[in-house]
């Protein structure tokens, strides 16, 4: 069954870092999505894509955030300086199209910030 | 910005019990229901989604939308020591295409 993959699993980084978060959606899907989930707290949306342009971004996906398909099969999120606060697992999602399709979740990378 | 309630929980029940789960909602515009299921530490998985008023059932799971009164609830009949997780409502709109998830209800199965 397609599913959507994630690496790394786990990541440890030093405040200020880049860190580079990867995931392969299902191959027939067209939206993809990052959400974070703190420790103990909700699942957030950050950012949704589609034909290789941001479709909806939350208040959390600032200047620090970027997204990028590089090829056919990657879509990465990029943190530019990483903070404590970003701490959090990141969970990639995708799904068919717009409306009512199921959206299908990654693994997750948990992310450390130290 | 969408506001999913649910009961944080934890709801323990007995092994073969039925355990109920709610989930109310403040955008009237939301259109897609979904329950998601989550180990801890590991990532939702989708288990029912629903987008008419009435119920669903799959299995074991039996959703319910009452769109009026903005409420969504899950079933879980014959409740398994496996179904010990939390449970997350997420809601979205039909031209938005973003998740709103609840905070989850943590269920406890007991042998």
């Amino acid at each position: 069954e397609p599913e959507v993959t994630q690496t790394p699993s786990h990541q440890v980084t030093q405040m200020g870092q880049e860190v580079i978060l990867r995931c392969v959606p299902i191959s027939n899907h067209l939206y993809f999505y990052w959400y974070r989930q703190i420790l103990g707290q909700k699942v957030e949306f950050l950012v949704s894509f589609y034909n290789n342009e941001i479709s909806e971004k939350s208040e959390i996906f600032d200047d620090q955030f970027s997204v990028e398909r590089p090829d056919g099969s990657n879509f990465t999120l990029k943190i530019r300086s990483t903070k404590l606060e970003d701490s959090a697992m990141y969970f990639c999602a995708s799904n068919l199209g717009q409306g009512p399709n199921e959206q299908f979740f990654g693994p997750g990378t948990r992310l450390t910030v130290l | 910005q969408k506001e999913v309630e649910q009961n944080s929980g934890p709801l323990s029940v007995p092994e073969g019990a039925i355990a109920s789960l709610n989930c109310t909602y403040s955008d009237r515009g939301s259109q897609s229901f979904f329950w998601y299921r989550q180990y801890s530490g590991k990532s939702p998985e989708l288990i029912m989604s629903i987008y008419s008023n009435g119920d669903k059932e799959d299995g074991r799971f039996t959703a319910q939308l009452n769109k009026a009164s903005q409420y969504v609830s899950l079933l879980i009949r014959d409740s398994q020591p496996s179904d010990s997780a939390t449970y997350l409502c997420a809601v979205n709109s039909w031209f938005d295409y973003k998740l709103s998830f609840g905070a989850g209800t943590t269920v406890t199965v007991r042998a």
